[in-house]
């Protein structure tokens, strides 16, 4: 069964840092992108943004929300993606998903996790 | 602001028809790139509905079917049943970003 699920999150300060993990299962992690989402209270899904699969050169793209203080890296060995985050913000507070993308018209993603709660707060 | 745009709610009755619109650009529903549809309850993993033109992953039942047009894009929802209540969203792709609606709450009357 395909599968992913993320894990990290917590309540972090405003300011500091921390780093999600989205580990894939049932499938060849390699072969497929990665993406980042997130969903805020009351709000409706945001791309963060995804790194595509090594074949495709294992590039990464951002949503310009998160640009800049956001990166995403992949071991496709272990298998897991990450996401880190730095200079988080109370506007950083949502659900983070990770997805598994399909390379097509564009991408899609057909396999995501359950989330995991971050939350920016003193 | 979503790039997508999509109704906040739509409702309708069981057994029913419903319908779920997405209007976009010509650079990006416009532009040539296919519209997918998730399915997203509270407290669970977003379900892809519909990917590329009108193709349904295995075990989404044949009442979902998508449709494209222009820069603009529907779900249809035929034979509505109380578990489709839940929140849906469109999404594209444009320029090495992935454009998402801002989503539509269905409810079943």
């Amino acid at each position: 069964e395909v599968q992913v699920v993320e894990s990290g999150g917590g309540l972090v300060e405003p300011g500091r840092s921390l780093r999600l993990s989205c580990t894939g299962s049932g499938f060849i992690f390699g072969d497929y992108a990665m993406s980042w989402f997130r969903q805020a209270p009351g709000k409706g899904l945001e791309w963060v943004g995804f790194i595509r699969s090594k074949p495709y050169g294992g590039s990464t793209t951002y949503a310009a929300s998160v640009n800049g203080r956001f990166a995403i890296s992949r071991d496709d060995s272990k298998p897991i993606g990450y996401l880190q985050m730095n200079s988080l913000s109370s506007e950083d507070s949502a659900v983070y998903y990770c997805g598994r993308g399909v390379s097509g018209s564009g991408y899609y993603f057909d396999s995501w996790g359950l989330g995991t709660l971050v939350t920016v707060s003193s | 602001q979503s790039v997508l745009t999509q109704p906040p709610s739509v409702s309708g009755a069981p057994g029913q028809r419903v319908t779920i619109s997405c209007t976009g650009s010509s650079s990006d529903i416009g532009g040539g790139y296919d519209i997918h549809w998730y399915q997203h309850l509270p407290g669970t993993a977003p379900k892809l509905l519909i990917y590329g033109k009108n193709n349904r992953p295995s075990g989404v039942p044949d009442r979902f079917s998508g449709s494209k047009s222009g820069t603009s894009a529907s779900l249809a929802i035929t034979g509505l049943r109380a578990e489709d209540e839940a929140d849906y969203y469109c999404q594209s792709y444009d320029s090495n970003s992935v454009l998402f609606g801002g989503g539509t709450k269905l409810t079943v009357l």
